[in-house]
């Protein structure tokens, strides 16, 4: 089935940095941009980055831009997510999330189940 | 940047109560309003799409409406299984900003 599996989390201390992992499995995974959205204990949704199906457009929240880089490997489905300078703020819950269809301007209909990360 | 509020912020209602929930964006994002259902400790689930499309499988008791800059999230009849917290997500253009997000619970 259509399935999104997040993976690298962990506790990091302030500063470090932590690359997670979104490997994607049942449906053609280069047709689809992809998000990733962020949840802090107890705290409501924040979007986070996006990527293009083709990986040549991307764009972030104010919050982590210069931080955080998005990538993805087609070849292998799978996506990236690359934090550096980690701060204590971005501890989360971090959910790669694809859009409905084809192009940018599309809900976000199937998410992973999230992996987490601790900044301390 | 466009900003997304909701209203009220939590709420209790009987089951079988009619339930609302608004959502206001700062500008107009025509329809590219979504709105998404989280339960305690589970993954966020697409609700409603385009402002007032049911996403497959959603029941029929949850509908949208609105355009612009309003948009309003109707339970026409709470259940127990309703209870959650909704935010609605404008999803134009970046940054795919989502709202505070509304919760709802059983009086």
């Amino acid at each position: 089935q259509v399935q999104l599996v997040e993976s690298g989390g962990g506790v990091v201390q302030p500063g470090r940095s932590l690359r997670l992992s979104c490997a994607a499995s049942g449906f053609t995974f280069s047709s689809y941009a992809i998000h990733w959205v962020r949840q802090a204990p107890g705290k409501g949704l924040e979007w986070v980055a996006v990527i293009s199906s083709d990986g040549s457009n991307k764009y972030y929240a104010d919050s982590v831009k210069g931080r955080f880089t998005v990538s993805r490997d087609n070849s292998n489905n799978t996506l990236y997510l690359q934090m550096n300078s980690l701060r204590p703020e971005d501890t989360a819950m971090f959910y790669c999330a694809r859009v409905a269809s084809s192009g940018w301007s599309h809900p976000f209909d199937i998410w992973g189940q999230g992996t987490k990360v601790t900044v301390s | 940047d466009i900003q997304m509020t909701q209203s009220p912020s939590s709420l209790s209602a009987s089951v079988g109560d009619r339930v609302t929930i608004t959502c206001r964006a700062s500008q107009g994002i025509s329809n590219y309003l979504a709105w998404y259902q989280q339960k305690p400790g589970k993954v966020p689930k697409l609700l409603i799409y385009a402002a007032s499309t049911l996403q497959s499988g959603v029941p029929s008791r949850f509908s949208g409406s609105g355009s612009g800059t309003d948009f309003t999230l109707t339970i026409s009849s709470l259940q127990p299984e309703d209870v959650a917290i909704y935010y609605c997500q404008k999803y134009n253009s970046a940054p795919f900003t989502f709202g505070p997000g509304t919760k709802v619970d059983l009086k």
